[in-house]
């Protein structure tokens, strides 16, 4: 089956600095990733999302990159704000099946 | 578009007794939805798939007896847990998939339950 590795679990920024959340997958089949941004106590919210036939989508400070060869796919927040502390997770979505596999989640706290 | 809605938000119930959650596809008809638990500052662990109209596949080590999950329409599904002790103390949240995106999954807001 899938397995999503992601890095680093803590990220910790200072408001206005760029912030990077790496993401590997092992599926070659899997061809949508997902992001999620969940907040404390509540479900996560997908933020932006990618296809395998695309290597990179943008939406406004957020950005992800996808390289099918290596089977990496990195989160890009730029300018970042307080109000993105959050838990990020990453997902790979294999087209068989449509069942994500999630990564553990990268806390990213923005001071400030 | 592509709202879930997750009810309820927190509940606490004694020890043996059974609990209903329920999960909402507001504007999209939702072919598959999924069930997830969480622990505190842990991922998602998939608990299991059900489909509209067919029973639900559960993950390896998730008691079906105990986790009775419902699909009934192409807008709910319900997940109970039956005779409820404090270590299914949790945070449980569903997700979605649109029948018109079968590759995408939307979120409820989760329900935090807590057994005393």
């Amino acid at each position: 089956g899938e397995n999503v590795e992601q890095h680093p679990s803590t990220l910790s920024v200072q408001e206005g600095d760029s912030a990077v959340i790496k993401c590997t997958y092992s599926d070659s089949a899997s061809n949508y990733f997902p992001w999620y941004k969940q907040e404390l106590g509540k479900g996560p919210q997908l933020i932006i999302d990618i296809r395998s036939n695309v290597g990179e989508k943008k939406d406004q400070r957020i950005a992800v990159t996808l390289n099918k060869t290596a089977k990496h796919f990195s989160l890009h927040i730029t300018e970042t704000q307080p109000e993105d502390s959050a838990v990020y997770f990453c997902a790979a979505t294999p087209g068989g099946s449509y069942i994500p596999t999630f990564g553990r989640g990268t806390s990213l706290i923005v001071h400030p | 578009g592509a709202v879930v809605s997750q009810h309820p938000s927190r509940v606490i119930c004694k020890s043996g007794t059974s609990v209903k959650i329920e999960c909402r596809s507001l504007d999209f008809q939702a072919t598959t939805m999924f069930w997830y638990r969480q622990f505190p500052k842990k991922s998602l662990m998939l608990m299991a798939t059900s489909n509209e109209g067919s029973k639900a596949t559960y993950e390896q080590g998730v008691e079906k007896d105990k986790f009775l999950i419902n699909h009934a329409s192409l807008t709910l599904s319900t997940l109970t847990v039956t005779s409820a002790h404090p270590e299914d103390s949790s945070f449980y949240i569903c997700s979605a998939r649109p029948r018109s995106r079968p590759t995408e999954a939307f979120f409820g807001q989760g329900t935090r339950l807590t057994v005393v």
